[in-house]
């Protein structure tokens, strides 16, 4: 069974920071590209950052651009985000995804195909 | 500028079916496309991919009342025998050269 845990997340000040994690299970995380997405409250999805199976990319929405940072460690199957210099506007619950990657045609999908339960971050002063 | 849109909201009568669509923005009406379900205080949920010729491949268990279909560059997500727990938030995904992207979303109301 697929499956992608998030922790990390909680209440920081204006300013600070926090580093979220992802920990998968079920797949072969190293040949998989994943995905960061918030939800606001009273929001809708919203982008947050995409890292290739292997680093060939990191990409982040303009929102949280030069802020925060993706990785991960396919060793220990996890991905994570490290928020910093936190805004208000951040808060939010983040979702971590797999893309689905592949359907046997030879064309990659960068399309989210299985997702985590989320966790809260609450940036207020 | 790539842009997904879709209507606010929705509603329909249990038992019934509805159409929630998604509209790409001139120039990529060949894009694929995610359905997701967001139900309050859930994680989402995959629901299936749509490419431009309106095959589509759904996520682990979803049920057959979910469909999808393509025309132009609408995309089409129908849902059918309409039950309660349907009653959700339904977002569609694309992406393009260095973004991930989502509609604002459809409210769907069970009536």
């Amino acid at each position: 069974e697929v499956q992608l845990v998030e922790s990390g997340g909680g209440l920081v000040k204006p300013g600070g920071s926090l580093r979220l994690s992802c920990a998968v299970s079920g797949f072969n995380f190293r040949t998989y590209s994943m995905t960061w997405v918030r939800q606001a409250p009273g929001k809708g999805l919203e982008w947050v950052s995409s890292i290739g199976s292997k680093n060939s990319f990191l990409l982040y929405a303009d929102s949280v651009k030069g802020r925060f940072t993706i990785s991960r460690d396919n060793a220990k199957s996890s991905l994570y985000l490290h928020l910093n210099n936190l805004r208000a506007e951040d808060t939010a619950v983040y979702y971590c995804g797999r893309d689905l990657g592949t359907d046997g045609s030879g064309f990659y999908y960068f399309l989210v195909d299985a997702w985590g339960q989320g966790t809260q971050v609450t940036v207020s002063s | 500028q790539l842009v997904l849109t879709q209507s606010p909201s929705a509603s329909a009568s249990l038992g019934a079916s509805v159409n929630l669509t998604c509209t790409l923005s001139s120039g990529h009406n060949t894009y694929a496309i995610a359905w997701h379900q967001k139900r309050p205080e859930k994680g989402p949920r995959y629901l299936m991919k749509v490419d431009s010729d309106g095959s589509h491949n759904k996520g682990d268990g979803i049920p057959e009342r979910f469909s999808a279909s393509s025309s132009g560059a609408e995309r089409f997500l129908t849902i059918s025998s309409l039950q309660s727990e349907d009653e959700a938030d339904y977002y569609c995904q694309t992406w393009g050269t260095d973004l991930r992207l989502f509609g604002g979303g459809t409210k769907l109301t069970v009536l």
